[in-house]
C-alpha cells in the first residue's frame, strides 16, 4: 500500500512557465515532508522541505505548499528553465528519520 | 566537502554469484539508508541504521540480502545469490539524526546500478 503517491509520471512544461508537482499521502500521522531532484546517473538531491505546521514554503524559484486537510502537497517552480528537467520525488517521515518516498514524476522543461 | 561515497559505481554479475555493495556516509552523521530504485516500485528502503545499529530492515526483499555497518564510516550491502530480478540501482544515504537537528534531511550517494546476467 503505497502512502506517498505521485499520480503523474511525467509533466512536460515550457521554459518560463510554471511548473506544478503534485504529491498525495494517505497517513495522516505525517509530520515533515521533502522533495528532492534526481538527474540520471545521480543520486536524489535534496530541493526543498516543509513541516506540517507550515502551509507553504518558498526558496527562490521553488514553493512547496502543503494542504493537510486534503492530505496534499505541491512543488511549484516559477519560472521553470531547462535544468530543472529531472526527475522529483516526493517523501514524508512521521517523525523519526525514516522516509516514505513516492514514485517520482519526470519533469521536462522545453527551451 | 566530500558526500556519501558508493563502489562500485557500476556491476555486472552473473546470477548465483556473491555481490557486495559499499558506503561510506558523510563524517558525522549518525544514520544511514539503504534504497533500491526500480521502474516499478520507484525508491525503496531496504534497511536503515542508527549509530551503527540495524532499526528498521522490513524493506530487505529476502535473507539473500544482508547489511552491516561495522562502525560509523562504512556498510555494506550484500546479496547471495544473486538473480536476475535483483537489477536495479541501490543507493545509500546518510543523515544527522539527533534532538535539534532537522532529522529527516538524507543525503545520497551517487548509486551503484546492479545488474544480473
Amino acid at each position: 500500500d503505497q502512502q506517498v503517491k505521485q499520480n503523474s509520471p511525467s509533466l512536460s512544461v515550457q521554459e518560463g512557465r510554471i511548473s506544478i508537482l503534485n504529491c498525495d499521502y494517505t497517513n495522516s500521522m505525517f509530520d515533515y515532508f521533502l522533495w528532492y531532484k534526481k538527474y540520471p546517473a545521480e543520486g536524489p538531491t535534496f530541493l526543498i522541505s516543509i513541516s506540517s505546521i507550515k502551509d507553504k514554503n518558498e526558496d527562490g524559484r521553488f514553493t512547496v505548499f502543503l494542504n493537510k486537510s486534503a492530505k496534499h502537497l505541491s512543488l511549484h517552480i516559477v519560472p521553470s528553465q531547462p535544468g530543472d528537467s529531472a526527475v522529483y520525488f516526493c517523501a514524508a517521515s512521521e517523525g523519526g528519520n525514516k522516509l516514505v518516498f513516492g514514485a517520482g514524476t519526470i519533469l521536462r522543461v522545453k527551451s | 566537502d566530500a558526500g556519501v561515497i558508493q563502489s562500485p559505481r557500476h556491476e555486472v554479475t552473473e546470477m548465483g554469484q556473491e555481490v557486495t555493495l559499499r558506503c561510506k556516509p558523510i563524517s558525522g552523521h549518525n544514520s544511514l539508508f539503504w534504497y533500491r530504485q526500480t521502474m516499478m516500485r520507484g525508491l525503496e528502503l531496504l534497511i536503515y541504521f542508527n549509530n551503527n545499529v540495524p532499526i528498521d530492515d522490513s524493506g530487505m526483499p529476502e535473507d539473500r540480502f544482508s547489511a552491516k555497518m561495522p562502525n560509523a564510516s562504512f556498510s555494506t550491502l550484500k546479496i547471495q545469490p544473486s538473480e536476475p530480478r535483483d537489477s536495479a540501482v541501490y543507493f545509500c544515504a546518510s543523515s544527522l539524526w539527533g534532538a535539534g537537528v532537522n532529522t529527516d534531511t538524507q543525503y545520497f550517494g551517487p548509486g551503484t546500478r546492479l545488474t544480473v546476467l
